[in-house]
């Protein structure tokens, strides 16, 4: 049982160009998320799953889509990468029952340059 | 003004002191909250986990929440320098039929000197 996953772990892109941040999930959860976390700063929610086929922005939208196709995978998708985009990203997901908890995976590091 | 105020530090304190870690928050309608810990290059994982007011305990570790003041607060007995950390605090509005959307305190990071 992986939990979450996620890949790469780390990654350097140029200005400009695009990228896909993979996350999958055996937990059978329903609610998935992706949050950015930027030096000595909390977590902010980028976009959002609440099943299969269904997609909401977070906080932080700009610069990024999402698609959400099966309920394990929910890939974040980079297009022309800005310097502003450096940051680390998590993945986490929620089952949707009692509760508020949700699981991380390990996160990705993504540099612009 | 931020939804969710947390002092970032750093914290260093000696091996067995006891800690306390504070956030409050603006909105009223928050009724989960959560503490994170996060080790350097991990991601968060579950720590405390309070609905609406009161305290719980987990070993060394006691959450309080004071909805009358929007205060939450996390106390460390005994610390060790394994809980040397990152640990934020999360709060979530959600009900059932939610969406489980989190707001995060900016996170406090945590030194424990041997």
């Amino acid at each position: 049982n992986a939990g979450v996953t996620q890949t790469p772990k780390f990654r350097i892109l140029k200005i400009g160009q695009s990228m896909t941040l993979q996350c999958t999930q055996d937990m059978n959860h329903n609610y998935m998320y992706w949050y950015r976390q930027d030096p000595g700063m909390g977590l902010k929610l980028i976009y959002y799953s609440v099943g299969a086929g269904i997609t909401d922005k977070g906080e932080v939208p700009n610069g990024y889509n999402v698609s959400r196709s099966t309920t394990e995978d929910f890939p974040l998708r980079l297009e022309l990468a800005a310097p502003s985009q450096t940051s680390v990203y998590f993945c986490a997901t929620r089952s949707g029952g009692q509760g508020e908890t949700q699981y991380f995976g390990p996160g990705t590091r993504l540099l612009v340059l | 003004q931020k939804e969710v105020e947390q002092d970032p530090g750093p914290l260093s304190v000696p091996e067995g002191a006891i800690v306390s870690l504070n956030c409050t928050y603006s909105n009223s309608a928050f009724q989960y909250f959560m503490w994170y810990r996060q080790y350097s290059r991990k991601g968060p994982e579950l720590l405390m986990y309070t609905y609406s007011s009161g305290n719980k305990e987990d070993g060394r570790f006691t959450a309080q929440v004071d909805k009358s003041s929007k205060y939450i607060s996390l106390f460390i007995r005994d610390s060790q320098p394994s809980d040397s950390a990152t640990y934020l605090c999360a709060m979530s509005a959600s009900g059932s039929g939610n969406t489980g959307k989190l707001i995060f305190g900016q996170g406090t990071t945590l030194q424990v000197k041997p």
